[in-house]
């Protein structure tokens, strides 16, 4: 049972460039979202989704974008990549609101 | 924006101490509490989804306890050992769908 699966590890990106970060979960589980964790910030939502189909946006989504076209894959998009993106990206996943989370291993991305 | 407060940021304890920490949240519009453990270089494990005031959990030397009127919850680990040393985090899920997550309390316990 693999759980919660990101890739990629690791990516270093140039201004303006896009990138896709897959999240995979394979617990059959309805919500799925997204987390930044900066430095002094904590974790903070990015975009979430309640089931195939749907996307809606957390605490901070400019800047990205996110596809959930299956119900075991989330997608983070971000189009046009800028410094201030650099971060550990985690994916989550939860059965429920009143269940804990899945959380991934996280891709740390650098934007230089 | 909700605000999720820790205290308190990191504590230092030396092994057999009993230590506890509080997450603060707004007392309106409560849905659950979150509790997660995080170790340096893995990702944050849940340990404890609280919905009712009043509501206790544990799980071995670890338990928490929930007041939603007033918008605190306590964790207490029991007998600290060094495999205790982590990040704990605390999460508000209020009547939306967004968990809010609080800053965190390194605990590091020392041998």
């Amino acid at each position: 049972n693999a759980g919660v699966t990101q890739t990629p590890k690791f990516r270093v990106l140039k201004t303006g460039q896009s990138m896709t970060l897959l999240c995979a979960q394979d617990m059959n589980h309805e919500y799925m979202y997204w987390y930044r964790q900066d430095p002094g910030m904590g974790l903070r939502l990015i975009h979430y989704s309640v089931g195939e189909g749907t996307t809606a946006k957390g605490e901070v989504p400019d800047g990205y974008n996110v596809s959930r076209l299956k119900k075991q894959n989330f997608l983070l998009g971000l189009e046009s990549a800028a410094p201030s993106q650099t971060s550990v990206y985690f994916c989550a996943s939860s059965y429920s609101r009143t269940y804990g989370y899945t959380f991934g291993s996280g891709t740390r991305l650098t934007v230089v | 924006i909700l605000n999720v407060e820790q205290s308190p940021q990191s504590l230092h304890v030396q092994e057999g101490d009993s230590t506890n920490f509080t997450c603060s949240f707004p007392s309106s519009n409560f849905y659950a509490l979150h509790w997660y453990r995080w170790e340096t270089a893995k990702s944050p494990e849940a340990l404890f989804v609280m919905t009712l005031n009043g509501d206790e959990k544990k799980k071995g030397r670890i338990s928490a306890t929930l007041n939603t009127k007033e918008g605190y919850s306590y964790l207490y680990i029991k007998g600290s050992q060094p495999e205790d040393s982590a990040t704990y985090l605390c999460a508000f899920n209020n009547a939306g769908n967004m968990l809010t997550f609080g800053g965190g309390t390194r605990l590091m316990v020392k041998p």
